[in-house]
């Protein structure tokens, strides 16, 4: 069965660092991974999409990364701004797992603070 | 404004009622699906719709069910609710290019007690 971890869990940075959010999973047969952040009490909003056969996406100051062979894909964020401060999710989309690549497995996130 | 929506926001229900979450998108999206998140266990997969008539589960599809009989529109069913059901739920949608799901859209969450 395809498991998602992100490590740390949480994760406290003074304004201005770059940091750098990890992901794993332990079937490399995915169709994409996609990282998602959630405000409290909010929905998801996307933020990068990486299809199977795609090393990185690029968004503003965000770059994800895919190494499939590995099972790993890590979340850059550049000169941090409090206004980043929410939790991280990475979900997977599974060839394995649930029949199609329609299921989406989830990491149980990382919550980032950002301190002024 | 393209978005997914969701209703109601909040229910609180009993054991046994019958009650319909709907979810509607007007992003003219092939893929459509349902999670619930809960504390601990993060969110998971209910079921999920690859295009009208076409649905399929996702991880925790007991005592769910879904119907697609629009592209729009993808509710979600709980023909008899139980404590256990009690969570925050989200919709959400995508196209499809080449196959392949492409980003998706949440919407704003159905938060749900069961008494």
């Amino acid at each position: 069965k395809q498991e998602v971890t992100q490590i740390p869990a949480a994760l406290s940075v003074p304004e201005g660092e770059n940091l750098v959010l990890n992901c794993s999973f332990t079937d490399s047969a995915i169709y994409n991974l996609q990282w998602f952040r959630q405000d409290p009490g909010k929905g998801l909003t996307s933020l990068l999409l990486i299809q199977s056969s795609q090393r990185e996406q690029t968004s503003g100051r965000l770059n994800a990364s895919l190494d499939k062979s590995s099972g790993r894909s890590t979340l850059y964020i550049a000169a941090s701004q409090p206004g980043d401060s929410a939790t991280y999710l990475c979900a997977v989309s599974s060839v394995n797992y649930g029949g199609s690549q329609g299921n989406l497995i989830f990491g149980k996130g990382t919550k980032l603070s950002v301190k002024p | 404004e393209a978005q997914v929506t969701q209703n109601p926001r909040y229910l609180i229900t009993v054991t046994g009622k019958k009650l319909t979450v709907t979810c509607s998108q007007n992003m003219n999206h092939e893929y459509m699906s349902w999670y619930r998140q809960d504390p601990g266990l993060g969110l998971r997969q209910i079921y999920y719709s690859m295009n009208v008539e076409v649905t399929d589960k996702g991880d925790v599809p007991e005592g769910y069910k879904v119907s697609r009989k629009e592209k729009r529109n993808f509710p979600l069913i709980l023909e008899s609710p139980s404590p256990n059901q009690t969570s925050l739920y989200f919709c959400a949608s995508s196209t499809l290019q080449q196959g392949l799901r492409e980003t998706q859209y949440f919407g704003p969450g159905t938060r749900l007690l069961v008494l």
